[in-house]
């Protein structure tokens, strides 16, 4: 069935530091693929998205590329800053699941 | 405005008891959803619901019964409750149940079950 593994965290970095994530996924077809953060406390929150190969979303410095080649969808930022702790999940939707699977989430923690 | 609002936002109850979440969304969405994550974080969809009707039904335990009255809420009901239900649920609602379409999230319930 359709998968996604991420990275696994915790991930720290100093401000300012550059920020990968790794996603990859495992789907028959074309799924679409998203990035959702979830902060201390609070529920999930779309981050980006990108729904076909080659497509790049990108929203608040972060960005993803959807690489049908390398079935990823990596996660970069070039200069985090303290207000980016949180806990990333790569998720995909694929049409025939009618869902959105989860990958099981990357804690960042940002240090000033 | 709260998009998407929860009640409890925590729930501290007893094994074997019957307990009950509610949640609204006032964005005129067609599709809710509820969400159960662990202690490690992982998410795991429970149900979805698309104009009152459910349209997924993963292996969630009987226990759990979800009800739409109408398309604004889908609350959770939970029966019998065991120690392995403590988690936080999460309710969402996107615009119809196409993934193509941003999930909006709830706060959040935190149930502890003793």
């Amino acid at each position: 069935g359709d998968s996604v593994t991420q990275m696994e965290g915790p991930v720290t970095l100093s401000e300012e530091a550059f920020l990968t994530i790794n996603c990859t996924y495992t789907a028959t077809g074309y799924p679409s693929l998203f990035w959702y953060v979830q902060y201390p406390g609070e529920g999930l929150q779309l981050l980006l998205k990108a729904t076909k190969a080659d497509d790049k979303g990108s929203n608040k410095g972060f960005e993803a590329t959807y690489r049908k080649e390398t079935t990823s969808f990596h996660l970069e930022k070039g200069s985090v800053q303290v207000s980016d702790s949180a806990v990333y999940f790569c998720a995909l939707y694929y049409l025939t699941a009618r869902q959105l699977t989860f990958g099981s989430g990357t804690q960042l923690t940002v240090l000033p | 405005d709260t998009a998407v609002s929860q009640t409890p936002k925590y729930l501290v109850t007893q094994m074997g008891n019957d307990k009950s979440i509610k949640c609204e969304q006032n964005l005129g969405h067609d599709t809710m959803y509820w969400y159960k994550q662990d202690s490690k974080k992982f998410l795991k969809i429970m149900f979805s619901y698309n104009n009152k009707e459910l349209i997924i039904n993963e292996t969630v335990p009987n226990r759990f019964s979800p009800k739409s009255p109408d398309k604004a809420h889908l609350n959770l009901h939970i029966n019998s409750l065991e120690l392995g239900d403590s988690a936080v649920y999460f309710c969402a609602s996107s615009q119809d149940g196409r993934g193509n379409n941003e999930q909006f999230f709830g706060p959040g319930t935190r149930l502890t079950v003793l």
